[in-house]
């Protein structure tokens, strides 16, 4: 089946450092691949996406590019705010899969001032 | 920008209590969702509707669980008698204003305290 890995957290940076978060993918077809974040007490928001391979989703200045070869999806911020403080996930969704997105376990992200 | 409310925000409930759970999706979508994320965990697929119907649900989605949309606007998660283990935070998402969904729209949660 469908499956999602990301690196384990917590992951610890300060203020404008750079940060990857590691995500691979195991899908049958094509899927789109999804980032969501969850801020403290608050739901799922869709962060980017990318629905083809070599698109780069981007958003708030957060990047990731679908590398089909390598089937992956990092997260990428060239520098990070205390404010990116949250839980990242990385999800898939499939035509076969009815476009139900398979989420990954998350990876906290803590950013220090 | 429209976007998912759910209400309420947090419920606790003693175990064997019925809860509903109640979601407002975004007006122009056809497509609806529950999902769970207990504390820590993965976020977990429940139930898909569409058309008035369930079109797909999970192996957690027993007969416990019950999802209706009783007007245009609302749509529902009912536990019909709540375990310890239902304690989680409930999302409520929807996407698709026509054919396939590729993207899904998620509400803030509710979170559900079963004692």
């Amino acid at each position: 089946g469908d499956s999602v890995t990301q690196m384990e957290g917590p992951v610890t940076l300060s203020e404008e450092a750079f940060l990857t978060i590691n995500c691979t993918y195991t899908a049958t077809g094509y899927p789109s691949l999804f980032w969501y974040v969850q801020y403290p007490g608050e739901g799922l928001q869709l962060l980017l996406k990318a629905t083809k391979a070599d698109d780069k989703g981007s958003n708030k200045g957060f990047e990731a590019t679908y590398r089909k070869e390598t089937t992956s999806f990092h997260l990428e911020k060239g520098s990070v705010q205390v404010s990116d403080s949250a839980v990242y996930f990385c999800a898939l969704s499939t035509a076969g899969g009815s476009y139900i997105p398979t989420f990954g376990r998350g990876t906290s992200l803590i950013v220090h001032p | 920008e429209p976007e998912v409310t759910q209400t309420p925000s947090h419920q606790v409930t003693q175990m064997g209590q019925e809860v509903i759970l109640r979601c407002v999706p975004i007006s122009n979508h056809l497509y609806f969702y529950w999902y769970r994320q207990i504390l820590g965990q993965k976020v977990e697929f429940l139930v898909s509707f569409y058309n008035n119907e369930i079109s797909e649900k999970s192996e957690i989605f027993d007969d416990q669980f019950s999802v209706e949309r009783p007007d245009g606007s609302n749509f529902t998660l009912k536990i019909r008698s709540t375990k310890l283990e239902d304690s989680a935070m409930y999302f409520c998402a929807s996407g698709g204003t026509g054919g396939m969904v590729e993207t899904q729209y998620f509400g803030p949660g509710t979170r559900l305290l079963v004692l």
